[in-house]
């Protein structure tokens, strides 16, 4: 059965630093890696979508990397600023008779000026 | 804009009542999912449709249930039955697992 972990839970840092947020995955059988991006009582909003071919993707100061074979995705925010404060969410998607995407519990960022 | 429409944002429902979440999208998506999202945990999967009249049931579908008589609808119903409705909801639709998932802004319901 596919989990996903992510690491840390929450992380308070300040505003400039660059910084890095894991997700793990338990069954490198996945057809593609999706971070989101969560404000409090919205929605989510699609951040980056890494292919099972590809090793990374970038969008401005967002850079996700894949590595299947052990599992892992990192997502590094370049020079942080306090409106990147919001939950990033990790999810894997599976395939189990029908694609389904399996997410990870988020990782809750506070960027403070 | 193409996107997905949730309504109502906020849903208050009392002891034996059952509720409707309405979920649109105009992104042309065959592909549609209700996903639950409690404090603390991920999203987990309540039903989901990959074209009109059809759906299966995902994770967690006990006291819920679902339509797609539309391409562009994907409703949820929460009955009676569903004994810890209190979460936030969120539908989300996709056109193949090539281009990753576009969410709603979710329904957040509340027993009162």
């Amino acid at each position: 059965k596919q989990e996903v972990t992510q690491i840390p839970a929450a992380l308070s840092v300040p505003e400039g630093e660059n910084l890095v947020l894991n997700c793990s995955f338990t069954d490198s059988a996945i057809y593609n890696l999706q971070w989101f991006r969560q404000d409090p009582g919205k929605g989510l909003t699609s951040l980056l979508l890494i292919q099972s071919s590809q090793r990374e993707q970038t969008s401005g100061r967002l850079n996700a990397s894949l590595d299947k074979s052990s599992g892992r995705s990192t997502l590094y925010i370049a020079a942080s600023q306090p409106g990147d404060s919001a939950t990033y969410l990790c999810a894997v998607l599976v395939s189990g008779g029908y694609n389904k995407l399996i997410f990870g519990a988020g990782t809750r960022l506070a960027v403070h000026p | 804009d193409g996107g997905i429409t949730q309504s109502p944002k906020y849903l208050f429902r009392k002891e034996g009542q059952n509720v409707t979440l309405s979920c649109e999208q105009n992104l042309n998506h065959d592909a549609m999912y209700w996903y639950r999202q409690d404090p603390g945990q991920g999203l987990r999967l309540i039903y989901y449709s990959q074209i009109v009249n059809d759906f299966q049931k995902g994770d967690i579908a006990e006291g819920y249930s679902v339509s797609r008589e539309k391409k562009e609808s994907f409703p949820l119903t929460v009955t009676s039955a569903q004994k810890n409705p209190t979460a936030f909801y969120l539908c989300a639709s996709s056109i193949d697992r090539t281009y990753g998932y576009t969410f709603g802004s979710g329904t957040r319901l509340t027993v009162v």
